[in-house]
């Protein structure tokens, strides 16, 4: 079944405590994007990239980093999580000659104490 | 700059009802609109493109170049359809979404 799956679902963790949440695709999609969802602000683009090594920052990457090692995987790191990165963050890729727009994943609920 | 509007938070509508969700866009160029649907915080799925004009689970949307907008239109609105909704379009690159705020919409019975 063609997907991107992310992991962990749920994550609770403390202030400054590095962490990575996965992401993975098997459509061998180009495009891959991150997003967070805050209510009343819908969703914010965080990183995206264009293929195997090419990231580039979204509108909100300010305590995030990203890498693109394989076109399959686009781990999103969070190397000192804050509190204000408490959010629903969902990965999505597309390919570059489709007009369906992204595929989503089912997202990670991200809580830092 | 370059935004999606939803002016609507939230949006009630009894059963059987017409329901029309709005949505206006700025952009300089040629926008690649979408329609996306989540339904209780799950994924995000797709419901329309502007460029296929279908229609999906009786939804339709039409572009209007000359308001910039792209509402979402159902005669007759289903419980099913309570939903959060978002407007986006694609740009740049990698045809990144920029996203609306977002409407919850709730079909009341």
């Amino acid at each position: 079944e063609a997907q991107v799956t992310q992991n962990p679902r749920y994550l609770i963790t403390v202030t400054g405590k590095k962490l990575t949440v996965t992401c993975s695709q098997n459509m061998n999609h180009e495009y891959m994007s991150w997003y967070r969802q805050d209510p009343g602000l819908g969703l914010r683009q965080i990183y995206y990239s264009m293929n195997v090594e090419v990231t580039d920052k979204g509108d909100v990457p300010e305590g995030y980093k990203v890498s693109r090692k394989e076109k399959r995987n686009f781990p999103l790191i969070l190397e000192s999580p804050s509190p204000n990165q408490t959010s629903l963050y969902f990965c999505a890729s597309r390919s570059g000659d489709s007009v369906y727009g992204y595929t989503f994943g089912s997202g990670t609920r991200l809580t830092v104490v | 700059a370059q935004r999606v509007t939803q002016p609507e938070k939230l949006l009630s509508v009894f059963k059987g009802a017409p329901v029309e969700l709005k949505c206006n866009y700025s952009y300089s160029g040629s926008p690649e609109l979408f329609w996306y649907v989540q339904y209780s915080r799950q994924r995000l799925q797709l419901l329309l493109r502007h460029i296929s004009r279908e229609s999906i689970k009786g939804f339709t949307a039409d572009l209007n170049k000359g308001e910039t907008s792209f509402h979402l239109k159902k005669p007759f609105a289903q419980e099913e359809d309570s939903a959060m909704y978002y407007c986006a379009f694609a740009s740049g690159s990698a045809r990144q979404l920029t996203f609306g705020s977002g409407t919850q919409l709730t079909v009341l019975p």
